[in-house]
């Protein structure tokens, strides 16, 4: 699975968008790009995944871009409970290392009022 | 839908016992996988289990195992506990779909304490 690259800290206002970054510049094409996160001492959270186009859901947006070396997580309006450290995943949805997740050290999101 | 369970919340333990951690999936989920996080290595991968069978293995060693039920409920074991092996016990389930396994949920995790 590729590896992934995170800056290991950003912060952002209440209210404001949170553009977090990743770079998978080595991205294979049957490899999807997973995002999580993890609020202090409790289990990570699924947020969103995409493979190529850009997705939407309740919690936020993923931007891919077109060569699918770098994407980026876009939380909208980011509320003092976004504040959590993020991990960028890339893995194939098939084959010998389904079901194995590997995180990074992610970055860890401050959002301050 | 009830969320991944996992008991107990919280366990203390002396070198060289051994500890079982316990995993209820969410309804319907037939994968289950483990993770450990300890603040020096993160979220490692332990192993995961579907429909009964070990699929996937991490790098620890044989003193860390695990096993699923025919209800998809799991349970891993830790012998001869080291205190290296203090960490946040993680669980996480996904769904049935055959290849998309990497939308998972996660418990609330069981903090093992060695001492």
């Amino acid at each position: 699975d590729a590896k992934t690259t995170q800056p290991p800290s950003m912060d952002c206002a209440e209210g404001r968008a949170a553009n977090l970054p990743c770079n998978h510049s080595t991205i294979s094409g049957n490899e999807y790009v997973y995002w999580y996160r993890q609020i202090h001492s409790q289990g990570p959270q699924y947020i969103i995944h995409g493979l190529k186009n850009n997705e939407t859901n309740e919690m936020a947006s993923l931007i891919i871009t077109e060569d699918r070396k770098s994407s980026t997580l876009i939380l909208p309006h980011a509320t003092l409970r976004d504040t959590a450290v993020y991990y960028c995943i890339v893995i194939r949805n098939r084959g010998s290392t389904l079901g194995r997740l590997y995180f990074g050290r992610g970055t860890q999101l401050t959002v301050w009022p | 839908k009830a969320g991944v369970t996992q008991t107990p919340r919280y366990l203390i333990k002396t070198r060289g016992q051994q500890v079982t951690l316990s995993c209820s999936p969410i309804s319907g989920h037939r994968s289950v996988s483990w993770y450990q996080q300890t603040p020096g290595q993160g979220l490692q991968f332990l192993f995961e289990y579907f429909s009964e069978t070990q699929r996937n293995k991490g790098n620890f060693p044989g003193r860390f195992s695990g096993r699923q039920f025919s209800n998809s409920r799991s349970e891993m074991n830790v012998s001869t506990l080291e205190l290296g092996d203090s960490a946040l016990y993680l669980c996480a389930s996904s769904g049935g779909e055959a290849g998309v396994r990497g939308e998972q949920y996660f418990g609330p995790g069981t903090r093992l304490t060695v001492t």
